[in-house]
């Protein structure tokens, strides 16, 4: 079945560092990638899509890559700030007619002063 | 501002009623989505509808329906039927059709008592 991976033990960095985040998927063929960002009690926030053809997207601090040999995406967060902390998730989508958006199960950055 | 208003935020259910959760968008969006959110799971989507007058079943689907009566609107009935309906429920909308980002409401919390 397909399965989604996301790291499920917190990332604790340091205020001023570059947050990595990893999204690796199995027996799954998605043409979207979507990452979210979650504030405890909230509904997530969508921050950015990049789809299979595109390597590499960025979004003022943000910056996602996709790739689809790997099966993985990661997410980086460049200068980081406290304000950062949440639980980034991760969804997958096919590319063809309707498809659900596939999450998975979040990994929470915690950034330090 | 437009978005998506989810209420009521806490609701407490007792064994064997059935409760139902709002969701309301002013955002235009044709199609709309119920995910459960429960610790250490993803998002596992619950019914969605693309357009008015039609819904399709999810992933877990059991124990759970909807209507979509209105562009704006998709209430979602816990009924008793539902084994372990404790979670956090999500109502998240999109324009549908493209692949973007969904927009959530912040969702309600329920407990069975």
């Amino acid at each position: 079945s397909q399965k989604i991976e996301q790291n499920s033990e917190a990332l604790n960095i340091q205020e001023g560092k570059t947050a990595t985040l990893t999204c690796n998927y199995t027996n799954y063929s998605p043409a979207y990638l979507q990452w979210y960002r979650q504030d405890p009690g909230r509904g997530p926030v969508f921050l950015l899509l990049i789809r299979e053809n595109e390597k590499e997207k960025r979004k003022e601090r943000l910056k996602v890559t996709f790739d689809t040999t790997l099966k993985q995406s990661l997410f980086h967060i460049t200068a980081s700030q406290p304000a950062d902390s949440a639980t980034y998730l991760c969804a997958l989508q096919r590319g063809t007619g309707f498809q659900k958006l596939v999450f998975g199960t979040g990994t929470r950055l915690l950034v330090s002063p | 501002d437009g978005g998506i208003t989810q209420s009521p935020k806490y609701l407490f259910r007792k064994e064997g009623q059935n409760v139902t959760l709002s969701c309301e968008q002013n955002l235009n969006h044709d199609a709309m989505y119920w995910y459960r959110q429960d610790p250490g799971q993803g998002l596992r989507l619950i019914y969605y509808s693309q357009i008015v007058n039609d819904f399709q079943k999810g992933d877990i689907a059991e124990g759970y329906s909807v209507s979509r009566e209105k562009k704006e609107s998709f209430p979602l009935t816990v009924t008793s039927a539902q084994k372990n309906p404790t979670a956090f429920y999500l109502c998240a909308s999109s324009i549908g059709g493209r692949r973007e980002g969904y927009t959530f409401g912040s969702g309600t919390r329920l407990t069975v008592v």
